[in-house]
């Protein structure tokens, strides 16, 4: 069993549509829950970060986590066609310096 | 220019051959990672460097060598090419270790290496 799963999509959204994309870990130790976003033939850049349980929003962005259930989800409100792209969730242990990346999920969002 | 690359962009080679694919940074980051992208599996660390002549084993080490003479630099050599390690390599540097500081892990353009 891998310890981070995705759907690998596509998630196929109409531009505007708020895009929901989720995410299960199966180690507890994980502490900070990091999402990285890849646009096709480019390396990942960290969109955001959460530590712990809870919600933290950044502009349309919006990341929740609830350690309990070992789930995460990243929100895009308002979406736009330059949101096309791949998201890698990847939770992060600092004990042993442990960061575990997603399969990534392809999310298209259509004009 | 200022930022991270990776040569080549793309290389095809065959079963046995010793490749060497090249990680450049202008940041002077003290940290530099190799990692291997591979469909179903996400990232996964081959190797990282925190400093000019200091690297360690990442998840996947197997099969990879590193160097870091110049904290400029960080080839990653295959020295007999398999099949399994057609991937899509990346090299990221960083001022600091933890992915969680204030200036992240900085990512390349990627190498696509297909093995014959």
């Amino acid at each position: 069993q891998k310890e981070v799963e995705q759907d690998p999509g596509p998630l196929s959204v109409p531009e505007g549509a708020i895009v929901s994309l989720n995410c299960t870990y199966s180690n507890s130790a994980f502490q900070y829950f990091m999402w990285y976003r890849q646009y096709s033939r480019k390396g990942p850049e960290l969109l955001m970060y959460t530590y712990s349980s809870g919600n933290k929003e950044d502009g349309r962005f919006t990341a929740q986590v609830d350690k309990s259930s070992k789930y995460i989800s990243l929100f895009i409100r308002d979406s736009q066609p330059s949101d096309s792209a791949t998201y890698l969730c990847a939770p992060y242990k600092a004990a042993g310096n442990k960061l575990t990346f997603g399969g990534g999920t392809r999310v298209l969002v259509k004009p | 220019d200022a930022g991270i690359t990776q040569s080549p962009r793309y290389k095809i080679t065959e079963t046995g051959r010793q490749v060497t694919l090249m990680c450049h940074q202008t940041w002077s980051h003290s940290y530099m990672f190799w990692y291997r992208q591979d469909l179903g599996h996400g990232l996964r660390l081959i190797y990282y460097s925190a400093a000019a002549d200091i690297t360690d084993k990442g998840e996947v080490p197997d099969g990879y060598v590193v160097s870091r003479s110049k904290t400029e630099n960080f080839p990653l050599t295959l020295e007999s090419a398999t099949r399994s390690q057609t991937s899509v390599y990346f090299c990221a540097s960083s001022p600091a270790n933890s992915p969680i500081s204030t200036d992240t892990q900085y990512f390349g353009p990627g190498t696509r290496l297909t093995v014959l």
